[in-house]
């Protein structure tokens, strides 16, 4: 099973400020996500990035958002202005090639105040 | 109507109970299947895939109903171990997409 880690694992932060979560997977991956879990409630999709550009997000994945691998290992999700009901559990997952199955990472605990 | 539903639970059961799970997703375009387990605070982990002939991985045992929408996880010999959130998944989209839409979860307690 492939590895992935996100930085930092909790991140506290005000309302306003820009936060950005990380994800770090061990081996190549090709196909990268990241969803969010509200506290409570269900795991949701925010982003899919593949060959370097967004293949597809949702509603939630608005313009405060945005999604890069700037050194083709890294991939960081970027929230602009935080508001308080973006506190929540980010997680990051992968795929490779010719796979369907997502692996996680252990998600970033976000706060905003 | 929600894309993927689920009885939220919980079920409280004992060791070395046998255990069902259901789940219903609404769109008949979905390609894939899968149970993941997530645990408290912690990241949905897969627990098996799951196919149309249906699948066994030791306790575990999965089955899909294309016609019927409908998918389920039976879990035999209950351990302590097992308890957790139960987390029905589905896949559709093209093959740039494949975003995963999660079911809220059943939560499993297994008691001495």
């Amino acid at each position: 099973e492939p590895e992935v880690t996100q930085t930092p694992s909790h991140q506290v932060t005000q309302m306003g400020q820009e936060v950005i979560l990380r994800c770090v997977p061990i081996s190549n991956h090709l196909y990268f996500y990241w969803y969010r879990q509200i506290l409570g409630q269900k795991v949701e999709f925010l982003v899919s990035f593949y060959n370097n550009e967004i293949s597809e997000k949702s509603e939630i994945f608005d313009d405060q958002f945005s999604v890069e691998r700037p050194d083709g290992s890294n991939f960081t999700l970027k929230i602009r202005s935080t508001k308080l009901e973006d506190s929540a559990m980010y997680f990051c997952a992968v795929r490779g090639t010719g796979q369907e199955t997502q692996y996680f990472g252990p998600g970033t605990r976000l706060l905003v105040l | 109507r929600k894309e993927v539903e689920q009885d939220p639970g919980p079920f409280n059961v004992p060791e070395g109970a046998t255990v069902a799970f259901n789940c219903t997703y609404s769109n008949s375009a979905s390609q894939s299947f899968f149970w993941y387990r997530q645990d408290c605070r912690k990241e949905p982990k897969l627990l098996m895939s799951v196919y149309s002939s249906g699948n066994e991985d030791g306790r575990f045992t999965a089955q899909l109903n294309r016609a019927s929408q409908y998918i389920s996880l039976l879990i035999r010999d209950s351990k302590l171990s097992d308890s957790a959130t139960y987390l029905c998944v589905v896949i559709y989209g093209g093959e740039y997409g494949n975003k995963l839409v999660f079911g809220a979860g059943t939560i499993l307690r297994v008691k001495s």
